[in-house]
């Protein structure tokens, strides 16, 4: 049921751009995106709820294909503080949200 | 700006004990849940709670593992009998909407070593 990420891990300079994806097996209705950095807890970025929808957030945003059961994050012009571990979140049915495998990301100077 | 707090921020234990981790969740959420993730790993999920019962729990949530509000104000998670791959950090999040409408709120996690 956990949703797959894919890169495992990136690293990119600064200003690279970057793409996180996250595939599902199930049917979602939603999927949010977190970043956690090393020791801290996941921070909320951004919801999608419908399928189509796109969503920006300063230089990150996201897209969310209901039919293909993706969504990919991406990340422009990524700086310093960009770097963590990415998680999408997908809810399905009843109260069972779960995180996708995680994407490490590092950006260097 | 409300926030989760979790207690304790670090517990050692030896395998075998009885561990509670305390959470007070934002004080107008209604769902509430438990997660955890090994050193490095993937964060996975426990438990949800919501109108004072469990709505959903994963494979992990065994028999060892129980959750409780017990005043209104505080989420507890209880593990029976630690062994040594509980070891890990348990988070605990609320929100206000059913999940999957809404931002998960976590707080900044309660770290496990079973010995």
């Amino acid at each position: 049921q956990q949703p797959v990420q894919s890169p495992q891990a990136v690293i990119l300079r600064e200003g690279e751009d970057a793409v996180i994806n996250c595939s599902s097996s199930k049917a979602l209705y939603s999927v949010h995106w977190y970043r956690q950095k090393h020791g801290e807890a996941p921070v909320f970025l951004m919801i999608l709820l419908k399928g189509g929808e796109q969503k920006g957030h300063e230089k990150i945003s996201a897209s969310f294909n209901e039919k293909k059961q993706q969504s990919s994050l991406y990340l422009t012009a990524s700086q310093l503080s960009y770097s963590g571990t990415y998680f999408c979140g997908t809810a399905n049915t009843g109260n069972q949200f779960y995180f996708g495998t995680g994407t490490s990301l590092t950006v260097i100077p | 700006e409300p926030e989760v707090t979790q207690t304790p921020s670090h517990q050692v234990t030896q395998m075998g004990q009885e561990v509670i981790l305390r959470c007070v969740p934002i004080s107008n959420h209604l769902y509430f849940y438990w997660y955890r993730q090994i050193l490095g790993q993937k964060v996975e999920f426990l438990v949800s709670f919501y109108n004072n019962e469990i709505s959903e729990k994963s494979e992990i949530f065994d028999d060892q593992f129980s959750v409780e509000r017990p005043d209104g104000s505080n989420f507890t998670l209880k593990i029976r009998s630690t062994k040594l791959e509980d070891s890990a950090m348990y988070f605990c999040a609320s929100s206000s909407d059913r999940v999957g409408t809404g931002e998960l709120f976590f707080g900044e996690g309660s770290r496990l070593t079973v010995l």
